[in-house]
């Protein structure tokens, strides 16, 4: 069965460090990738998916097949990235998604 | 456009209460899922609906039920409230199946039953 582990529930570094979300993932199939991201008092929304190959406000996730993971990495966070981090496999038809536990970011001064 | 509305915001239901959680989209969106958000966990897919008078059941369907008559709504039914259905209720919608789909989010229902 699909599954996707995050394993940090809380992850806290200071303005201007280097930030790594670990994202782990168990899928039979082509795995597809994305990470959420739910600000304070907002609603969920989507950050980037692997198959863009984007990089979204300084955010990049790299898939990497053989260790099964795709981590969300910033080079240097910031105060507005705290924030509570979601990885996400599409897994079948309909377009479902099996999320991770989340993982709070906390971006200090 | 509003997005994904859902209505009530909050709830709090007796044990064997019944209630309806609303959902609506206006951007006509084929496909909608209801999941739920236990505190702690990750959302858990409930229900899903690919289009008007299609659904099916997602990984933690017992106890719930819906229905999708049109395409912009997808109510969720609770018929008899447990405790175990204490959570945080999301509704999402997503133009059709494709890798660049993303999925747009309500604002969430937070349900207790005590």
């Amino acid at each position: 069965a699909q599954r996707v582990t995050q394993p940090e529930k809380l992850l806290s570094v200071f303005k201007g460090a280097p930030v790594e979300l670990k994202c782990n993932y168990s899928y039979s199939g082509s795995p597809e990738l994305f990470w959420y991201v739910q600000y304070s008092r907002q609603r969920l929304q989507l950050l980037l998916r692997h198959i863009s190959r984007e990089s979204i406000k300084g955010f990049t996730a790299d898939l990497n097949k053989g260790e099964t993971s795709f981590h969300l990495k910033k080079p240097f966070a910031q105060e507005e990235d705290s924030a509570m981090y979601y990885c996400a496999l599409l897994t079948g038809g309909g377009n479902k998604l099996t999320f991770g536990t989340g993982t709070q970011l906390k971006v200090e001064l | 456009n509003a997005g994904v509305t859902q209505t009530p915001k909050f709830r709090i239901l007796k044990i064997g209460q019944s209630m309806t959680l609303q959902c609506t989209q206006d951007m006509n969106h084929n496909y909608m899922y209801w999941y739920r958000q236990d505190p702690g966990m990750g959302l858990k897919l409930i229900y899903y609906s690919v289009g008007a008078g299609i659904t099916d059941k997602g990984e933690v369907p017992n106890g719930y039920n819906v229905s999708r008559s049109t395409t912009e709504d997808f109510p969720l039914r609770l018929e008899l409230a447990a405790p175990s259905q204490t959570s945080v209720y999301f509704c999402a919608s997503s133009v059709g199946y494709s890798s660049y789909n993303e999925q747009f989010f309500g604002p969430g229902t937070r349900l207790t039953v005590l």
